[in-house]
């Protein structure tokens, strides 16, 4: 079945560095969506990408989808403690359900103050 | 004020019973689903609802079993058969508006099995 891989799985950033997290495709995905767990919180949607090489940015947030769209990226510039969090990639077969998210395992970020 | 409701927020039950899981939403959307949470983990499907009266299992139906007799709710039954139950769930649902397929989740309930 498809696999959606994510990494890192945690990182530790002191406040003010940067902290990217990668999320790759077994298979070409018709688009892909970030969201953002809270600790103790539930998934909030942050964005969705769907054109190869479509670069999205939300102030401090940069959102990037593959040229052979397998493949995403998330790069949060000098971060701040309300960053933290779980950020999951989560992407929609190309050729599946359009209705089914398959997400991948997360990485959850600290940021030390 | 629209959302999704998921009740009870905590859960404990007694190995051997069967548990249903509510979760309710007024946003009028088609799609429902259902996620289980572990530790440090993603998100995994376990049923999900395209429209009323029908639903498809997902990565992990077993075990679990749902209903979809009304578009605002989707609960979910933990039967004595689902080996490791204890897990955060998680209840979404979804719109095609505007061209994005956003999920929008509940705030999860968490069952603990004794």
């Amino acid at each position: 079945g498809q696999q959606v891989m994510q990494i890192p799985q945690y990182q530790h950033v002191q406040e003010g560095e940067d902290f990217t997290t990668y999320c790759n495709s077994s298979t070409t995905l018709s688009n892909i969506q970030w969201y953002k767990q809270r600790p103790g919180g539930h998934p909030v949607f942050l964005i969705q990408l769907v054109k190869s090489g479509e670069v999205k940015k939300q102030k401090r947030l940069t959102f990037q989808f593959g040229e052979a769209k397998k493949n995403s990226s998330l790069h949060i510039t000098a971060t701040q403690t309300t960053d933290v969090g779980t950020y999951f990639c989560a992407g929609f077969l190309a050729s599946g359900s359009a209705r089914q998210l398959t997400f991948g395992s997360g990485t959850q970020l600290t940021v030390l103050p | 004020d629209g959302g999704i409701t998921q009740s009870p927020k905590y859960l404990f039950r007694k190995e051997g019973q069967n548990v249903t899981l509510s979760c309710e939403q007024n946003l009028n959307h088609d799609a429902m689903y259902w996620y289980r949470q572990d530790p440090g983990q993603g998100l995994r499907l376990i049923y999900y609802s395209q429209i009323v009266n029908d639903f498809q299992k997902g990565d992990i139906a077993e075990g679990y079993s749902v209903s979809r007799e009304k578009k605002e709710s989707f609960p979910l039954t933990v039967t004595s058969a689902q080996k490791n139950p204890t897990a955060f769930y998680l209840c979404a649902s979804s719109t095609r508006r505007g061209g994005t397929d956003t999920q929008y989740f509940g705030p999860g309930t968490r069952l603990t099995v004794l």
